[in-house]
């Protein structure tokens, strides 16, 4: 049973270019978060989608970010003209409903040169 | 504000001793918490979570406590050991409408074990 799958592991980009995170959630999940971690500090909220819906994008930067959670396929999110404050780790998680245990996949770590 | 936040950003202890590992939070409508492990270059791993009509709760060798009159939760572990040495951080989660799947985390604590 493959838990919260996430690629790439490690991206870098330079300032400008986009990048383009994947998420898998665990089987039967259709609830998927997305979180930001920057060093040494804690992990904060930045979207909830369930299949085609965007539930609460209250953490998401209002320009250059964006999600998506198709009916198909992984959960993607855009990061447009990335700047090098947009370093990070970004993590996924998924859950089998609203308010339901969350599971983290292993982050994507993103550099931005 | 709505927030959790540690007390203690690092605790050193010696194998075998007992930890603890204290959390405060602002929000009293809070419904849901949970602990989490992160090992380095690792995503959150989750230990116990605790829901807010209960004031303990015990797994393998983890014991969570809430105290909602003070807003406080505590993470005890029995035991530790090396391979227990990581970050830990608690989050909690609260109804309303759409927010209710947002987790909230805490800055961390790092827990180092020595042998």
């Amino acid at each position: 049973n493959a838990g919260v799958m996430q690629n790439p592991r490690h991206l870098v980009r330079r300032r400008g270019q986009e990048a383009r995170l994947r998420c898998s959630p665990m089987k039967g999940h259709s609830h998927v978060y997305w979180y930001r971690q920057l060093p040494e500090e804690g992990l904060k909220f930045m979207v909830y989608l369930q299949k085609e819906n965007i539930i609460d994008e209250s953490g998401m930067p209002k320009e250059r970010f964006s999600a998506e959670f198709p009916k198909e396929g992984p959960s993607i999110l855009r990061i447009q003209q990335v700047v090098r404050g947009d370093s990070a780790a970004y993590f996924c998680a998924s859950s089998i409903g609203q308010g339901n245990e969350q599971f983290f996949g292993p982050g994507t770590r993103l550099t931005v040169l | 504000g709505e927030s959790v936040g540690l007390h203690l950003p690092t605790l050193s202890v010696q194998e075998g001793d007992n930890s603890i590992i204290n959390c405060a939070y602002s929000n009293s409508a809070s419904d849901y918490f949970i602990w989490y492990k992160q090992e380095s270059g690792k995503g959150p791993q989750f230990i116990i979570d605790i829901r807010s009509n209960m004031d303990k709760r015990q797994g393998q060798r983890v014991t969570v406590l809430l105290n909602k009159t003070v807003k406080h939760l505590s993470l005890q572990i029995a035991a530790t050991q090396p391979g227990d040495s990581a970050v830990y951080f608690c989050a909690e989660n609260y109804p309303g409408g759409t927010s209710y799947g947002k987790l909230t985390f805490g800055q961390g604590t790092i827990l180092t074990v020595h042998p």
